[in-house]
């Protein structure tokens, strides 16, 4: 079975530029996390689907980060104009349901420079 | 709001020896508590999880326990080795939420 991908795997911009990372569940999940991880922290939830609709995005800063779950499967974050701050790895996960076991892509690292 | 903290940030543990993380909660309505080992540069992969309906939960060498009342939980690691040097998260599922909150990891080193 096919885990979660994420493309890119690392991205480094200047600031102000625009940025998007790609995500692909496993196959099935209708859960879908998007998650901001800052070095040497545990990951920070930026946003929640279930199928196609965001049902958690509290912590997702909206005057920059928008993100889509087209069709309830794959899903695109986006950060437009990006900030020094927004360098971080961008993972992503996925479950069956919520509170069942979530698992994680390889990440996306940016670098914003 | 929602919290979980974790302790320590770093351990160093002689190869063989055990190994105890221990992690707090806030709300009481969390009933899923997962545990993740996130090895430099990889994703985080769950190791073991428990539900409130358990206390205590064994896989081999790792265990984890579960105190409702105090509101804390915690990982044990027994006879360990080598390839246990990684960085350890908690969580914590917020029933009332669906949304799992993080503990900040411990840096877990073995030393041969």
């Amino acid at each position: 079975e096919a885990g979660v991908v994420q493309s890119p795997r690392y991205k480094i911009i200047e600031k102000k530029q625009p940025v998007a990372f790609w995500c692909n569940p496993i196959s099935g999940h209708n859960t879908l996390y998007w998650y901001r991880q800052n070095l040497g922290q545990g990951p920070e939830l930026l946003i929640r689907y279930e199928n196609e609709e965001a049902v958690d995005d509290s912590q997702l800063p909206k005057d920059r980060f928008s993100a889509e779950r087209l069709k309830g499967v794959d899903s695109t974050l986006k950060i437009q104009p990006a900030e020094l701050g927004d360098s971080a790895v961008y993972l992503c996960a996925s479950s069956s349901s919520p509170q069942e076991t979530q698992y994680f892509g390889p990440g996306t690292r940016l670098l914003v420079l | 709001g929602e919290n979980v903290e974790q302790h320590p940030s770093t351990l160093s543990v002689q190869e063989g020896d055990s190994a105890v993380i221990k992690c707090t909660y806030s709300d009481s309505a969390s009933n899923y508590f997962p545990w993740y080992k996130q090895e430099l540069g990889k994703r985080p992969q769950l190791i073991i999880d428990i539900r409130s309906n358990v206390g205590e939960k064994k896989d081999q060498r790792i265990a984890v326990t579960l105190n409702k009342t105090a509101k804390h939980f915690s990982l044990h690691i027994t006879e360990t080795q080598p390839e246990d040097s990684a960085v350890y998260f908690c969580a914590a599922s917020y029933s009332s939420a669906s949304k799992i909150i993080f503990g900040s990891g411990t840096r877990l080193s073995i030393r041969p």
